[in-house]
């Protein structure tokens, strides 16, 4: 299985402050087709996670445009360019490389 | 609007079958892929596997031997079954679309979601929480 990390597990954060939450993969994620196989989700508190960002930095439909993702093959980084009091919650990043999928571990944003 | 919903028990005894059923409103099944995770209390999120329209499926190889997931396409749901269940399948459990763009192929010899362009899992249901226990 493809194993994956995120730094920092916990990250308080101030409104209108940029922000950035790193991923780390076992294996690159970077298919032969070009496109790496990443993605972002946010879980805010008791609500169902959502798509931010797919295949490594396409937004979502409706994802503002404050969230932004980057990287390639195994180190990819989401960055919030100002964080807003709506932003928190757990963000995981996931690959959809190979089967299984699998999750990092979550990031904790909240607010300082 | 692309609307999930998941049903079934709350309430499942160790050893038995937990089912669950995932009602796709605002799509059709006939498109995209559909996806089963969940997350223990407290925890992160698990994959458990996929399902197409055709009935071709994949698993998380830590859950293969106990999982079922079927697919109705004339009632635009998909269903989970777990066998032997225990303690440690208690979990929310969420039903997720893997939207793809079917006219672009980009790996013909792929039978998941990556034979398409990809969009990520874009919709998910509200969850539902299973508790085993007697």
């Amino acid at each position: 299985d493809i194993v994956m990390t995120q730094s920092p597990v916990s990250l308080p954060v101030t409104p209108g402050e940029p922000a950035s939450i790193s991923c780390r993969c076992s294996q690159s994620l970077l298919h032969s087709n070009g496109y790496n196989y990443l993605d972002w989700y946010l879980q805010k508190p008791g609500q169902s996670p959502q798509l931010l960002i797919y295949l490594g930095s396409n937004r979502a439909s409706g994802v503002p445009d404050r969230f932004s993702g980057s990287g390639s093959g195994t180190d990819f980084t989401l960055t919030i360019s100002r964080v807003e009091a709506e932003d928190v919650g757990i963000y995981y990043c996931m690959q959809a490389l190979q089967t299984p999928t699998t999750f990092g571990p979550g990031t904790t944003v909240d607010i300082k | 609007q692309v609307q999930l919903q998941e049903s079934g028990p709350g309430l499942v005894k160790p050893s038995e079958t937990l089912s669950l059923t995932c009602s796709v409103s605002g799509d059709s099944i006939t498109k995209h892929f559909w996806s089963w995770i969940r997350q223990p209390p407290g925890k992160g999120l698990e994959w458990i596997g996929h399902i197409y329209h055709t009935g071709r499926s994949n698993f998380n190889p830590s859950l293969r031997s106990r999982v079922t997931i079927s697919v109705d396409t004339s009632r635009d749901q998909f269903s989970l079954k777990l066998r032997s269940v225990t303690a440690a399948d208690t979990a929310v459990y969420y039903c997720a679309r893997v939207a793809v763009d079917e006219d672009i192929v980009l790996e013909p010899a792929d039978m998941g979601p990556n034979r398409y362009y990809y969009y990520g899992m874009d919709v998910w249901g509200q969850g539902t929480t299973v508790t085993v226990s007697s």
